[in-house]
């Protein structure tokens, strides 16, 4: 079975400062990983995802991922964060069988508290 | 294009009470799952769907039924509800893996 831990439930960090939120996952087969957006009172959205390729990928508001296999990782960064990127990010896994409906297993949450 | 619809946005239910929770897409989704999401747990499958009259487990299932008889509809039925069925719940769908999920903007159910 696929787990998913994110080492931080909180990370508070100044406005304009780097970030990195942690994501660890175990899986037996190959999977995608995604990291999803949650504002106050909002659904989630989808920030970034790697499926296969070049290790690094990027979102369109500045955040990057990068995939490590050998450390089964997917830490999200930014080198500059802005008060409107308080929010829950969640890293997720992808069972990419179509038996299982591509299933989404999900990490428990980092909460991002940027501070003026 | 509406995305991921559901209704209601909140509820209030008392123990032993049953009712639906709407979900719909217009994105013609061949996959739909829905999740629960408590404190400090991240998102946790109840039920999924790979396509109409297809639907299977998730990791807590116990308490909920699903159907699929559209592509568009996927209700989520609580039986008999019960405190520990308070959360937020998120409907999701997906044409795949490589496109990921999206989401609703859930509904916050309290039972008391």
């Amino acid at each position: 079975a696929q787990s998913v831990t994110q080492l931080d439930s909180q990370v508070p960090v100044f406005e304009e400062a780097p970030v990195e939120l942690r994501c660890n996952y175990s899986s037996s087969v190959s999977v995608y990983l995604f990291w999803y957006v949650q504002y106050p009172n909002q659904g989630l959205q989808l920030l970034l995802k790697y499926l296969s390729g070049s290790t690094l990928v990027e979102s369109i508001n500045g955040f990057e991922a990068e995939f490590n296999k050998s450390q089964t990782s997917f830490h999200l960064r930014k080198p500059s964060v802005h008060i409107s990127d308080t929010a829950e990010y969640f890293c997720a896994v992808s069972d990419p069988g179509k038996a299982a409906g591509n299933k989404l297993t999900f990490g428990g949450g980092t909460r991002v508290l940027v501070k003026p | 294009n509406a995305g991921v619809t559901q209704t209601p946005k909140f509820q209030v239910l008392k123990t032993g009470q049953s009712m639906t929770l709407q979900c719909a897409q217009d994105m013609n989704h061949e996959y739909m799952s829905w999740y629960r999401q408590d404190p400090g747990m991240g998102l946790r499958l109840i039920h999924y769907s790979v396509g109409a009259g297809i639907t299977d487990q998730g990791e807590v299932p116990n308490g909920y039924n699903v159907s699929r008889s559209t592509t568009e509809d996927f209700p989520l039925r609580l039986l008999s509800a019960a405190p520990s069925q308070t959360s937020v719940y998120f409907c999701a769908s997906s044409y795949g893996g490589y496109y990921g999920y999206t989401f609703g903007s859930g509904t916050r159910l309290t039972v008391v």
